[in-house]
């Protein structure tokens, strides 16, 4: 099984609404990536947990809140968005984290992504 | 910090027909490069990578591409496109400090039958 399964498939939220994404992976990887991607661009790293820790934050804006609850499930809370932060978000999982040393060996299971839209 | 350039925003190709979508690269050590595919309204799918060895990388779905140091390219190719082939392609480099890929911004393969 080397499925990412992230849920909705779609989203409609107001701008005062609250929101999550949650991206679910049970190949037994200990490393999950948040990506965005709008429209005919290439994906945007935003956040990167290894063995459940927040390792890196691409500078995201604080109305994204990620979130790892254990190993297998990661969630992305999303609260007072902007029209402009409607986009495919993609969720990633890879066995370590690729920043390690053995990152050579690993590679990225993509999800087939969350499109949001905010009204 | 490394870098991808994928100079085609489009390219349209008769099925049957070989394909070649270009990927130039700017890194001063040996980088680590990928190609991905992302059919509509899908996740991305990991097609090949080169790390070392071999500069010639054989993936999934019938591509190949090849490293080519001396003009910093990583072009992919496929000998017989088919219909289903019809997608983004991204380019993507990492480098030693960090596998994770930073994506070129795609080239759109169009198929014609």
């Amino acid at each position: 099984d080397t499925e990412v399964t992230q849920t909705p498939k779609h989203l409609v939220m107001g701008m005062t609404n609250k929101k999550s994404l949650k991206c679910e992976q049970h190949m037994g990887h200990r490393a999950m990536y948040w990506y965005k991607q709008k429209a005919k661009k290439p994906p945007e790293l935003m956040f990167v947990y290894s063995y459940e820790k927040l390792s890196i934050n691409e500078s995201v804006p604080s109305r994204f809140s990620p979130e790892c609850p254990n190993s297998s499930l990661l969630n992305l809370h999303l609260h007072a968005l902007q029209p402009e932060d409607s986009a495919l978000y993609l969720c990633a999982s890879s066995q370590e984290n690729l920043l390690a040393g053995e990152g050579a060996k690993n590679i990225q299971y993509f999800g087939a992504g969350t499109r949001l839209s905010v009204l | 910090a490394q870098s991808v350039t994928q100079p085609d925003i489009h390219i349209t190709v008769s099925e049957g027909a070989s394909l070649e979508l270009r990927c130039n690269y700017s890194y001063g050590a040996t980088p680590y490069l990928f190609w991905y595919v992302q059919s509509p309204g899908q996740g991305l799918q990991l097609l090949l990578k080169y790390f070392s060895g071999d500069t010639l990388v054989q993936g999934i779905k019938g591509f190949e591409a090849e490293f080519k140091r001396s003009q910093s390219s990583f072009n992919l190719r496929k000998p017989s496109v088919h219909w289903s082939d019809a997608a983004e392609y991204f380019c993507a480099v990492g480098d030693q400090g960090s596998y994770i890929p930073t994506f070129g911004r795609g080239t759109s393969l169009i198929v014609h039958p």
